[in-house]
């Protein structure tokens, strides 16, 4: 099946300084990505969807520049968390789905990525 | 928005068989239905989808009775690798985003 990979798989960082995370497709072209994140014990919350060569579109809630999204190939999407807060701490999730089977509508859902900021 | 319900969390045994009923009353035309399972500090793991009547493949079955309002995983002979949270979406993806959102999910503990 289709593979999506993250790095890193998790990061420290100090606040206030900036932390990119890449979302890649290993198998497969993906126009279009999605970015979730995850605190403890809840479920997965939709921060952004990503299209290959636009801007992406942001869930009502969620800050475009503190947030910024990057979708430059068909196999790579970036986030990169500006300024980051110890209240951004969190597990951070990309998926992708892959068109090219047909009518099947699966999102592959990467690995996650532990962010945690002190 | 497709709104789905499902229970909150579900114990069972070892080798028996778990169904998880999801209701979606208001599902669209065109909406799928999707299962994923995670397990902690995972991302979600597609496990089966359907659209209508039953779906089987290696690790479970889909039944969607013909109104479409709900649909029931079937988890054959659970063991304690199965202890996961299993989330029922109900929707659609596209170029411009999702239909769907997250709900709380089921949380599944087998016990020995």
């Amino acid at each position: 099946g289709a593979v999506v990979s993250q790095h890193p798989s998790w990061v420290i960082c100090k606040s206030g300084t900036s932390v990119k995370i890449e979302c890649r497709s290993l198998d497969f072209q993906a126009t279009t990505m999605f970015w979730y994140r995850q605190f403890p014990k809840q479920s997965l919350m939709l921060m952004a969807t990503s299209n290959e060569g636009s801007k992406a579109t942001y869930e009502q809630g969620v800050e475009k520049d503190k947030f910024l999204i990057n979708h430059a190939s068909l196999t790579l999407s970036t986030l990169t968390v500006t300024s980051a807060h110890p209240e951004d701490s969190s597990f951070y999730i990309c998926s992708a789905t892959d068109r090219s089977g047909g009518t099947r509508d699966e999102q592959y859902f990467g690995p996650g990525t532990r962010l945690t900021v002190t | 928005l497709a709104k789905t319900t499902q229970p909150i969390s579900m114990d069972s045994y070892e080798g028996q068989e778990v169904n998880i009923t999801c209701s979606h009353n208001n599902i669209a035309t065109n909406d799928y239905i999707t299962w994923y399972q995670q397990f902690p500090s995972q991302g979600p793991r597609f496990i089966i989808q359907g659209y209508k009547t039953k779906v089987t493949n290696e690790v479970a079955s889909l039944f969607i009775p013909a109104d479409r309002k709900s649909s029931t995983l079937s988890l054959p002979r659970v063991s304690l690798s199965d202890t996961a949270v299993y989330y029922c979406l109900v929707g659609t993806t596209d170029n411009y985003g999702q239909n769907f959102v997250f709900g709380p999910g089921t949380r599944l503990s087998v016990l020995p």
